[in-house]
C-alpha cells in the first residue's frame, strides 16, 4: 500500500497548456505539502494545506492553484505552462502534533514542458 | 531568513569508506534538523533527526549531531556499501505547527563496489 500516492509519474506538455498532479495519502495526516524539485535538486515549498486549510503560499505564481477537496487529497493544477515549470513535483503529507519535520513524500511527479 | 547549505556533490567512495557530507545552517530561534534521503526513482524519506542541541540522530548506520556552536548537522556513516547510493538532503524546521521544512541543494553519493 502506498502511503502518499501521486499521479501522473510522467507529464509532457506544451507550453500554454493547464494540467493537473493528483496526490492522495492514506495515514490519516491532517497536513499535506507540495514542493517543487529543480533540475539541480533544489527542494523548495510551494503550499501546504491542514484539514483542507491553505495555511503555506510561498510566493508561488497565481498560474499554480491547489485544490483540497478533501484532507486525504491535495490536487495542483497549473495554468499556461511555462518552460520554467518544468520540475520534479513531490507531494508529503505530516500529522501536527506529532513528530516534528517527519514529512512522508510520494514518488514525485515528473513535468516536462516543451 | 532560514537556509541550509550542504556540500556539493556528487560524491563517490567505494564500498566500507567512511563517509561525511557536511551540512550547515543560518535560523532564527531553535530549529529542529534533519537529514532526509532520496534513492533512485523514489520521494523523500526521513533518516534521521535531532530537536535540540547536542542531540545526536541516527539511523541505518548513520550518525548526525546537532551543533550549536558551529551550526552544524554533518552526516556520517562509518563504512557504506552500495545499497547507500542516494541524494541526501539536510533540513531544517523552525516552524511548529505548520512543519514548514527548509531544504538544502542535496548531494548525490555514489558508492562503487
Amino acid at each position: 500500500d502506498t502511503a502518499v500516492s501521486q499521479t501522473p509519474k510522467y507529464l509532457v506538455t506544451q507550453m500554454g497548456n493547464d494540467k493537473s498532479i493528483k496526490c492522495e495519502q492514506n495515514l490519516g495526516h491532517d497536513t499535506m505539502y507540495w514542493y517543487k524539485q529543480d533540475s539541480k535538486k533544489f527542494l523548495k515549498i510551494m503550499f501546504s494545506y491542514n484539514n483542507k486549510e491553505l495555511i503555506i503560499n510561498e510566493t508561488v505564481p497565481n498560474r499554480f492553484s491547489p485544490k483540497s477537496p478533501d484532507k486525504a487529497h491535495l490536487n495542483l493544477h497549473i495554468n499556461s505552462l511555462e518552460l520554467g515549470d518544468s520540475a520534479v513535483y513531490f507531494c508529503a503529507s505530516s500529522q501536527v502534533g506529532l513528530a516534528v519535520g517527519e514529512l512522508f513524500f510520494g514518488e514525485g511527479s515528473r513535468l516536462t514542458v516543451l | 531568513g532560514n537556509s541550509v547549505t550542504q556540500m556539493e556533490g556528487p560524491v563517490t567512495l567505494s564500498e566500507e569508506a567512511f563517509l561525511t557530507i557536511n551540512c550547515t545552517y543560518t535560523a532564527t530561534g531553535y530549529p529542529s534538523l534533519f537529514w532526509y534521503v532520496q534513492y533512485p526513482g523514489e520521494g523523500l524519506q526521513l533518516l534521521l533527526k535531532a530537536t535540540k542541541a547536542d542531540d545526536k540522530g541516527s539511523n541505518k548506520g548513520f550518525e548526525a549531531t546537532y551543533r550549536k556552536e558551529t551550526t552544524s548537522f554533518h552526516l556520517e556513516k562509518g563504512s557504506v556499501q552500495v545499497s547507500d547510493s542516494a541524494v541526501y538532503f539536510c533540513a531544517l524546521s523552525s516552524l511548529q505547527g505548520a512543519q514548514k521544512l527548509v531544504f538544502g541543494q542535496g548531494t548525490r553519493l555514489t558508492i562503487n563496489p
